[in-house]
């Protein structure tokens, strides 16, 4: 079955310092997608990044930056230089195709950052 | 942002009464999708559509059903609210990229308490 795992529930970091949020996933399917969302105290979800299997290259977007590694599973997103706006939830997902490949995310249950002053 | 509404946003209601939830959504996606977000849960599919009148279950869709007649709508609804049923609700949309895989956009959320 596909699956999502982040092992880390919560993480507590002090403003300036960088800070890993693991993701790692099973699949069976050769083309897939992997995803990252932010859920801040307000509530919303908010997409941050979609890479597909065929793409690994590392991306980075300002302070932000992610490791796909398919060797081992893993699609894990960095924060540098982490400030008290980065305390939120994060998400990472999977996409699923079901029989009528007809596509859904299979989420993992979210990684809580705390960026302390 | 793309333009994804829900309604209410808030509603308290009694057990054993019917409840309906709307997502309403300006951006003529295909897919239109249910979440419940519950403490230690995550995120859970409850419902999808991929057209109109074209719908799936998702991983917990017991004493839920929904109903898409219009692309812009999908309509989540308790038949009879239990207490088990309290908790927020999102409804996402998306496009399905070739090779499947578009992203989902999300509404704000509908925070749902039976009593």
């Amino acid at each position: 079955a596909q699956k999502v795992t982040q092992a880390q529930t919560e993480i507590s970091v002090v403003e300036k310092e960088d800070v890993t949020l693991d993701c790692v996933y099973e699949t069976r399917d050769t083309t897939y997608y992997l995803f990252w969302y932010k859920q801040p105290p307000s509530g919303e979800l908010v997409f941050l990044i979609r890479r597909n299997s065929f793409d690994e290259q590392n991306e980075i977007s300002g302070r932000y930056s992610w490791n796909f590694q398919k060797s081992t599973s893993s699609f894990n997103f960095t924060i540098t230089a982490s400030q008290v706006v980065d305390s939120a939830v994060y998400f990472c997902a999977l996409s699923e195709a079901d029989a009528g490949n007809n596509r859904k995310l299979i989420w993992g249950l979210g990684t809580s950052l705390a960026v302390n002053p | 942002d793309a333009g994804i509404t829900q309604s209410p946003r808030h509603k308290v209601t009694e057990t054993g009464t019917p409840v309906t939830l709307r997502c309403h959504q300006t951006e003529n996606h295909r897919y239109m999708y249910w979440y419940r977000q519950d403490p230690g849960h995550g995120l859970r599919l409850i419902h999808y559509s991929y057209g109109v009148k074209d719908t799936d279950k998702g991983e917990v869709s017991d004493g839920y059903s929904v109903s898409r007649s219009k692309t812009e709508d999908f309509l989540l609804t308790l038949e009879s609210a239990t207490s088990s049923q309290t908790s927020v609700y999102f409804c996402a949309i998306s496009e399905q990229l070739a090779g499947g895989g578009g992203e989902q956009f999300f509404g704000p959320g509908t925070r749902l308490t039976v009593l």
